[in-house]
């Protein structure tokens, strides 16, 4: 079963494009949302993260959209650059819990 | 410290052997996870500890997995009698206080059983 439902597996855009990635969750004890950023023959990085008190957070170019009514969440990223092209990553975790359950993974390229 | 740091880079063992991977944590941090991450999928939660206490196991991590933290700093996995599905990237991830500083993940084992 998987916990956390990651689309698209793949997207391809073009410099100063914004890619959006998106996140669906089934389980409503979720109460944290971290995305992370992997690239080949690295372990993943934390990029943001959000509660669910809060519909969006920014850092940087990258912002979390959060809607706890759809049990939704997305990352955006502005003005892409060819050096965001990596697999990047949402999770979840529930109160209690220090394990983060992870979603399949989006592989972005971006092109110059 | 660079970061969290993770012996072998690569392991390439033939099945039923046994194998044990190496990882050192963030000095200052007290809390080590690892995970297991297959090609083309997320990572998989394997275990947690809290200094040198185990506090949370997957029902991944069969009877052949064991993980200890001696004394609350480095970790070891071990993996006995490997199998072909074992192959895969084994990652170690340390934080400090509240998961919501996150983690930060070593660049991995990757393990491949022939």
């Amino acid at each position: 079963q998987q916990q956390v439902k990651q689309s698209p597996q793949s997207l391809i855009v073009q410099k100063g494009g914004i890619p959006i990635i998106n996140c669906a969750y089934e389980n409503t004890a979720f109460d944290y949302f971290p995305w992370y950023q992997q690239f080949p023959g690295k372990g993943p990085a934390l990029l943001i993260a959000i509660r669910p008190d809060v519909s969006e957070k920014k850092e940087g170019r990258f912002t979390i959209s959060f809607n706890k009514s759809a049990k939704q969440f997305s990352l955006h990223i502005m003005d892409s650059q060819p050096g965001d092209s990596a697999t990047y990553f949402c999770a979840a975790s529930q109160g209690g819990s220090e394990k983060l359950v992870f979603g399949k993974g989006t592989k972005l390229t971006v092109n110059p | 410290d660079t970061g969290v740091s993770q012996d072998p880079r690569h392991k390439i063992t033939k099945r039923g052997q046994n194998v044990t991977f190496r990882c050192d944590p963030i000095s200052e941090h007290n809390r080590l996870y690892w995970y297991r991450q297959t090609l083309g999928q997320g990572p998989e939660f394997l275990t947690y500890f809290q200094n040198e206490a185990q506090l949370e196991k997957s029902r991944l991590l069969s009877d052949r997995f064991s993980a200890e933290r001696p004394k609350g700093s480095f970790s070891t996995l071990e993996i006995q009698r490997t199998e072909q599905g074992d192959s895969a990237m084994y990652l170690c991830a340390s934080s400090l206080v509240a998961l919501f500083l996150g983690y930060t993940f070593g660049s991995g084992t990757r393990l491949t059983v022939v």
